[in-house]
């Protein structure tokens, strides 16, 4: 069980927006910075989120991210077929156990 | 522009050790403020984080593999290491080595991955 609580899946059609929720507590999220990541099957994760709503040099603005006390939330506008993936949340937890958490991974369909 | 890539047996006999190298290029391994880190992911689940190592040589465990995980970095070769002792099935995982980036604000953390290896896959099995 992943200690950052994700929907298993969500779905929108082509053009629309969706968000992908991350739940926590106070010693991950409500105290640190969080970052998202998109696994396309068979790759690596890649970076679209960092700090919470930063985005690295080449992630579109159609990409945007937000932290609200011990939830954070991925949003996607303009949805492509292409961005059918699998969404993770990660970040520090600073209780006793420690270390980078993540949240069980959102599947996003695009129909 | 940097790039990792993980090396090591595809293969490891239950209760042996693993050992993976990750080896960098376009930069060097012992630049100050870098981290290097591994995070692995069973087959059809999520991401698992191992730990990581700092430039100054400081080590962060998953709590629940610390007894068994060795990071280390070897400047020499400009590659960094993977030790993960008396493996099972469960270990069993695509591994990805990382270049997290780390940073303390009192004690506000940020670490988050922005370079990830292609990942290699490890099968625990006699």
């Amino acid at each position: 069980q992943s200690v950052l609580t994700q929907p298993p899946s969500v779905s929108a059609a082509p053009g629309q927006k969706v968000t992908i929720s991350c739940s926590g507590s106070s010693s991950n999220i409500g105290d640190n910075f969080v970052s998202w990541y998109r696994q396309l099957p068979g790759t690596a994760p890649k970076l679209l989120i960092y700090d919470n709503d930063k985005r690295p040099s080449g992630i579109p603005d159609r990409f945007s991210g937000s932290r609200s006390g011990t939830s954070a939330t991925l949003g996607i506008t303009g949805l492509q077929t292409g961005d059918e993936a699998d969404y993770y949340c990660g970040t520090w937890d600073s209780s006793l156990s420690g270390g980078l958490v993540f949240g069980g991974g959102t599947k996003l369909t695009v129909v | 522009q940097l790039q990792l890539q993980e090396s090591g047996p595809g293969l490891v006999k239950p209760s042996e050790t693993l050992s993976l190298t990750c080896t960098v290029s376009g930069g060097s391994i012992s630049s100050s403020n870098l981290y290097w880190g591994w995070i692995r992911q069973p087959p059809g689940k999520g991401l698992e984080w191992i730990g990581s190592i700092s430039y100054s040589g400081t080590t962060h465990y998953s709590p629940s593999l610390k007894s068994r995980v060795t990071i280390s970095v070897d400047t020499s070769k400009n590659h960094f290491s993977l030790k993960l002792t008396s493996v099972t099935a469960a270990d069993t995982a695509v591994y990805y080595c990382t270049r997290p980036s780390h940073r303390t604000f009192g004690l506000v953390h940020t670490y988050y991955v922005d370079v990830w290896g292609k990942g290699t896959t490890v099968t625990v099995s006699s």
